[in-house]
């Protein structure tokens, strides 16, 4: 069992709607998730993160975090084609320390 | 978020030769620095944690000789690629810490493109 799994995609949406982006992790004493957006040949860039059950909000973004299902999502809402990316999950500690275990990422595909 | 630079963006080497890239906080200091690798179509791979003033941890797998990782400053870090081959060329990433603990957030360079001929 992967870590951190995530489902490849690609994700297809249409231009305003809302995307749903999943995650699941096998380390149950995990502690932070994180969000991040990568661009095709570029670097990861830092979306969200969240420490704490429910849901966290900033902007079109809402991450959701399910310790208990040991699950973790990212809304995104009025998706924009801006959005075309693929998302990767982000899982630390306490087991791994400082270091992050990454997801394989979803595509994500916003069609006009 | 807190700047991470990379230099450089881009490199093309024969194999044999040794590649240096450097990684950089600019706004920040930066306590631990992470290394990546990401080949096409895969996620990352994290092949070391550099702490200033000590010695690298690598990831199982990641071989320390040939993969130097140099940790002088808060600010920088640097990695050097020793005798590179051509299954070396991948997209090197490396990001840092603002601080420690499980809160801490990273943010990542922009990455250095090595092509090995």
């Amino acid at each position: 069992q992967k870590e951190v799994e995530q489902n490849s995609g690609p994700l297809s949406v249409p231009e305003g709607a809302i995307a749903s982006l999943n995650c699941t992790y096998s380390d149950r004493v995990s502690q932070s998730f994180f969000w991040y957006r990568q661009y095709s040949g570029k670097s990861p860039e830092l979306i969200m993160s969240i420490y704490s059950n429910g849901d966290k909000e900033d902007g079109r973004f809402t991450a959701q975090l399910n310790k208990a299902s040991q699950y973790v999502s990212l809304l995104i809402r009025d998706s924009q084609p801006s959005d075309s990316a693929t998302y990767l999950c982000a899982v630390k500690g306490p087991g791994g320390g400082n270091k992050l275990t990454f997801g394989t990422g979803t595509q994500l595909k916003v069609e006009l | 978020g807190a700047v991470v630079s990379q230099h450089p963006s881009r490199v093309i080497c024969k194999s044999g030769t040794s590649v240096k890239i450097e990684c950089r906080s600019l706004d920040f200091q930066a306590t631990t620095m992470f290394w990546y690798r990401q080949f096409p179509k895969q996620s990352l791979m994290l092949m070391a944690t550099s702490n200033e003033g000590s010695k690298a941890t690598y990831e199982q797998g990641v071989e320390k000789d040939k993969f130097l990782i140099n940790h002088a400053s808060l600010t920088l870090s640097t990695l050097t690629v020793t005798s590179a081959h051509p299954e070396d060329s991948s997209f090197y990433i490396c990001s840092a810490a603002l601080a420690g603990g499980a809160r801490s957030e990273q943010f990542f360079g922009p990455g250095t493109r090595l092509t090995v001929l």
